[in-house]
């Protein structure tokens, strides 16, 4: 089943303590993107990779770390996560420039205390 | 960044009936594509839309992407109880080497029993 998967699904965390969100892709999509949700904000870009080892800015990318050295994974960092990125997170990937949009993971909800 | 202004933030209906929302831009827009997200899921997409004017249909749900690239339009006709979630704009810019897609705040659909 084509998909991708976030793992893990829920996390709670203490401010500073560095902490991995992964991602992977089986459709050999060559773009993928990270989002966090917010109530009344929607879904904001953090980071997005054209292919691997290509990456850029989204439009909050503060205190974010991406990596994609496989074209299957790419893998979210928090190198010291506080509060205000307790967030729902989603990771995305599409195979497809112009936009027939991304196909998302089923999302990981990090609270940081 | 680019801001898409999404209405109605929230709808109430009773089953049956027809619902509209909008999505607006600052910016033209090349591709508008409409997503839904159920409760603990990640968004899923509807319809795509390419060209200016463009009415594009997937079932009860109809969408447009508007004349002058800066709005577009979802309706879904005789609503049942699995509508009901977050509805999410989103669209894809004309610069060469942006993969940004911008997403509207959403609209969360309740069907009313």
């Amino acid at each position: 089943e084509a998909q991708v998967t976030q793992n893990p699904r829920y996390l709670i965390t203490v401010t500073g303590k560095k902490l991995t969100v992964t991602c992977s892709q089986n459709m050999n999509h060559e773009y993928m993107s990270w989002y966090r949700q917010d109530p009344g904000l929607g879904l904001r870009q953090i980071y997005y990779s054209m292919n691997v080892e290509a990456t850029d800015k989204g439009d909050v990318p503060e205190g974010y770390k991406v990596s994609r050295k496989e074209k299957r994974n790419f893998p979210l960092i928090l190198e010291s996560p506080s509060p205000n990125q307790t967030s729902l997170y989603f990771c995305a990937s599409s195979w497809d420039r112009e936009g027939y949009g991304y196909t998302f993971g089923s999302g990981t909800r990090l609270t940081v205390v | 960044g680019q801001q898409l202004n999404q209405s109605p933030q929230s709808m109430f209906i009773q089953e049956g009936e027809d619902v509209s929302m909008n999505c607006t831009s600052s910016s033209i827009f090349n591709t508008w594509l409409w997503y839904k997200q159920d409760p603990g899921e990640g968004p899923v997409l509807l319809i795509a839309l390419y060209k200016a004017g463009e009415l594009t249909s997937n079932g009860r749900l109809t969408a447009q992407f508007g004349i002058t690239r800066k709005d577009s339009f979802l309706n879904i006709s005789a609503s049942i109880p699995s509508d009901v979630g977050i509805y999410f704009c989103a669209g894809h810019g004309s610069n060469f080497g942006n993969e940004k897609l911008t997403f509207g705040t959403g609209t969360r659909l309740t069907i009313i029993p």
